[in-house]
């Protein structure tokens, strides 16, 4: 089975500096990985996913994640915020190839100060 | 292209009444459907998913049901709502695991 753990259930930090959430997984077979956003009172939307192939993988809005598979990680980054970007976000996984139920994670809270 | 509606946007219900969640999809058939909850300041808890028209399986146990009456149709039912019951509640399909899932805009229900 697998699980996600996401390390920090809330980050705060000031307009235009970089930020990272954490995200790390517990799967015995390979994975797809992804990270949603969800702003308040609205649904959550798709930032980016991994699926093979480059490590680094880019997303909308500025966010970019890296797959590092001997930690099991999939942390989040941008490298400079904005006050929009608050919102939770939420780490994904599922098994790879075939279709499997995603495995979300608790969310982070990142709250973006001016 | 793929869309998801779920209606309504906010809902306040007295504790006891009855309660019907709708979620619709367009553009896609046979899609994998879920039910989840967010309560106050906690993640999402899968309530229910659906592979197949009548097909409903359930996640945890509780005070909703879920049905599938049509491919691209999934409801979420009570028929007495508790106030533990109050939450944001989200819709999602997916057809495949490299697309992850898409979501609905949620409802806000509130039992007083």
């Amino acid at each position: 089975a697998q699980s996600v753990t996401q390390l920090d259930s809330q980050v705060p930090v000031f307009e235009e500096a970089p930020v990272e959430l954490r995200c790390n997984y517990s799967s015995s077979v390979s994975v797809y990985l992804f990270w949603y956003v969800q702003y308040p009172n609205q649904g959550l939307q798709l930032l980016l996913k991994y699926l093979s192939g480059s490590t680094l993988v880019k997303g909308i809005n500025g966010f970019e994640a890296e797959f590092n598979k001997s930690q099991t990680s999939f942390h989040l980054r941008k490298p400079s915020v904005h006050i929009s970007d608050t919102a939770e976000y939420f780490c994904a996984v599922t098994p790879s190839g075939g279709y499997n139920k995603l495995i979300f994670g608790a969310g982070t809270r990142l709250a973006v100060h001016p | 292209s793929q869309t998801i509606h779920q209606w309504p946007a906010t809902l306040v219900q007295p504790v006891g009444s009855p309660l019907s969640l709708e979620c619709t999809v367009e553009g896609t058939s046979n899609p994998n459907l879920y039910w989840y909850r967010q309560a106050a300041g906690r993640g999402l808890q899968l309530l229910f998913y659906s592979v197949g028209i009548g097909q409903i399986s359930s996640e945890v146990p509780q005070n909703l049901s879920a049905s599938r009456p049509q491919d691209r149709q999934f409801i979420l039912s009570s028929k007495k709502l508790l106030l533990s019951d109050s939450g944001f509640y989200l819709c999602a399909w997916g057809t495949g695991g490299t697309y992850g899932y898409t979501f609905g805009s949620g409802t806000r229900l509130t039992v007083v």
